[in-house]
C-alpha cells in the first residue's frame, strides 16, 4: 500500500496566486481530512469529507480557502488568492470508519512570498 | 480549537533514561491517540486508548488516561536516539464520525 499521496511536496508560489493541493487516500479509506500545521497554531483542522461528501468545514479560514472530494480517491484543496499568512504545511489524512488510527500523508510545505 | 495541550513543550533526556509527556483536553471523549512525527515528515500512529481503559501498553510504550482528570499520559521506557520526534495527542469528541483535534506536541530531545 503506498499511504496517502500529496503532490506537491514543496510549492513556492507569489501573493494573489492560485495554488491548488492534492490528496490521494489510501484505497478503502472513507473518511479524509485536511490539517494545517504552524508553530503558532499547531495543527489545525481545516474539513473532513466521509463518502466524498464535506462533513464539517468550520475550520477553514475564510472564502479564499476551498476543498473537493470529486471521488473517493482524490480530494483538492485550493486557495485563491493566496497571501504571506497562508505559508504552512498541509497534511492530508484518511481514515476508515471501522478504525480510528488516521493515516498522514507527508504534507505539501507551502510558502507563500 | 484545541481540544488537547501537552506538557512539557520540550523535553531533552538521555538515551535510556524514561521520557513522559502529559496532555491534557477538555471535552468529554471517546478514545485519545497519541502520534509521533518526525521532522519534515505526517504524523505516524503511535496507540489508542478508549475511554473505558486507563492503561495499554504497546512495546516500549505506556499510555494511561484519567477521564476523571481530562488527562492522558505516554511514557516512552528505554529512550533511544531514534524517539527524537515530536510526540502529539489527539482526540475526538464523543460523537460518532468526528475529526481528531491536536495538541500542540511535546518536542523530545534523546542525546546519545
Amino acid at each position: 500500500d503506498a499511504g496517502v499521496i500529496q503532490s506537491p511536496r514543496h510549492e513556492v508560489t507569489e501573493m494573489g496566486q492560485e495554488v491548488t493541493l492534492r490528496c490521494k487516500p489510501i484505497s478503502g479509506h472513507d473518511y479524509l481530512f485536511w490539517y494545517r500545521q504552524t508553530m503558532m497554531r499547531g495543527l489545525e483542522l481545516l474539513i473532513y469529507f466521509n463518502n466524498n461528501v464535506p462533513i464539517d468545514d468550520s475550520g477553514m479560514p475564510e472564502d479564499r480557502f476551498s476543498a473537493k472530494m470529486p471521488n473517493a480517491s482524490f480530494s483538492t484543496l485550493k486557495i485563491q488568492p493566496s497571501e504571506p499568512r497562508d505559508s504552512a504545511v498541509y497534511f492530508c489524512a484518511s481514515r476508515w470508519t471501522a478504525n480510528e488510527k488516521l493515516f498522514f500523508g507527508s504534507g505539501t510545505q507551502l510558502s507563500v512570498l | 480549537s484545541q481540544q488537547g495541550e501537552e506538557d512539557p513543550q520540550a523535553l531533552s533526556i538521555q538515551e535510556g533514561e524514561n521520557a513522559t509527556m502529559n496532555c491534557s483536553y477538555k471535552t468529554s471523549i471517546n478514545n485519545l491517540q497519541w502520534y509521533r512525527q518526525n521532522s519534515g515528515r505526517g504524523l505516524v500512529h503511535l496507540i489508542l486508548i478508549r475511554s473505558n481503559e486507563r492503561e495499554k501498553h504497546s512495546g516500549r510504550l505506556r499510555v494511561t488516561l484519567d477521564t476523571s482528570k481530562k488527562s492522558s499520559s505516554l511514557l516512552i521506557t528505554a529512550s533511544r536516539a531514534a524517539d527524537t520526534a515530536s510526540y502529539f495527542c489527539a482526540t475526538d469528541a464523543a460523537q460518532a464520525g468526528t475529526a481528531l483535534i491536536f495538541g500542540k506536541g511535546t518536542t523530545l530531545s534523546v542525546s546519545s
